[in-house]
């Protein structure tokens, strides 16, 4: 079974300072990784997808993670940090084989606060 | 850009009680899912939808959990006898055909309190 896990459940930024949030992954086979976010009262928001391609993916609002096959990792950056980043994020693996299922499978998510 | 859409935002309903969680996926997609999120916990995947018909479901899934789509647009989840422990965000998504690589797409959420 694949899994997904995410290192930190909250991570405090200065606005303008990197981010980080670490996620490691268990899969038996190639597998397809996402990034999604939750604002408050909001809903789920693709951040950024990894499907074998580019091991470098860019997402929107300046994030992009990098696939290690070497670490199972796939690590959510950002150079610099906004206010309206202050949100939770979830690392989140695909299961499945291309069938009707692709059922995700979330980590427990992490907290980012962006101080001023 | 199209979207997910559910209603309603919240329900409360009392224990034992039956309720319907409507969503409208985004009109080209063919597979469909719930998620449910307890609060201060992870979303968990509770069935999919393709083809008119549950193609997975997880253990959380029991007999009063059902789904139906019953016209080209809607996709509901009703939950009969609702218990205390069914309180929780509820989310739908939906994907185009094709492989493992499309994402899905979420709705807003559906929030159940259950009394």
């Amino acid at each position: 079974a694949q899994s997904v896990t995410q290192l930190d459940s909250h991570v405090s930024v200065s606005e303008g300072t990197p981010v980080l949030l670490r996620c490691n992954y268990s899969s038996s086979y190639s597998p397809s990784l996402f990034w999604y976010v939750q604002h408050p009262n909001k809903g789920l928001q693709l951040l950024l997808k990894y499907t074998s391609a580019a091991t470098l993916v860019k997402g929107i609002n300046g994030f992009e993670a990098e696939f290690k096959k070497s670490e199972t990792s796939f690590h959510l950056t950002k150079p610099s940090a906004h206010m309206s980043d202050a949100a939770e994020y979830f690392c989140v693996v695909s299961e499945g084989n291309g069938g009707a299922t692709n059922k995700l499978i979330f980590g427990t998510g992490t907290l980012l606060a962006v101080q001023p | 850009e199209p979207e997910v859409t559910q209603t309603p935002s919240h329900q409360v309903t009392q224990m034992g009680q039956e309720v319907i969680l409507r969503c409208v996926p985004i009109s080209n997609h063919l597979y469909f899912y719930w998620y449910r999120q307890i609060l201060g916990q992870k979303v968990e995947f509770l069935v999919s939808f393709y083809n008119n018909e549950i193609s997975e479901k997880s253990e959380i899934f029991d007999d009063r959990f059902s789904v139906e789509r019953p016209d080209g647009s809607n996709f509901t989840l009703k939950i009969r006898s609702t218990k205390l422990e069914d309180s929780a965000m509820y989310f739908c998504a939906s994907r185009r055909t094709g492989g493992q690589a499309y994402e899905q797409y979420f709705g807003p959420g559906t929030r159940l309190t259950v009394t």
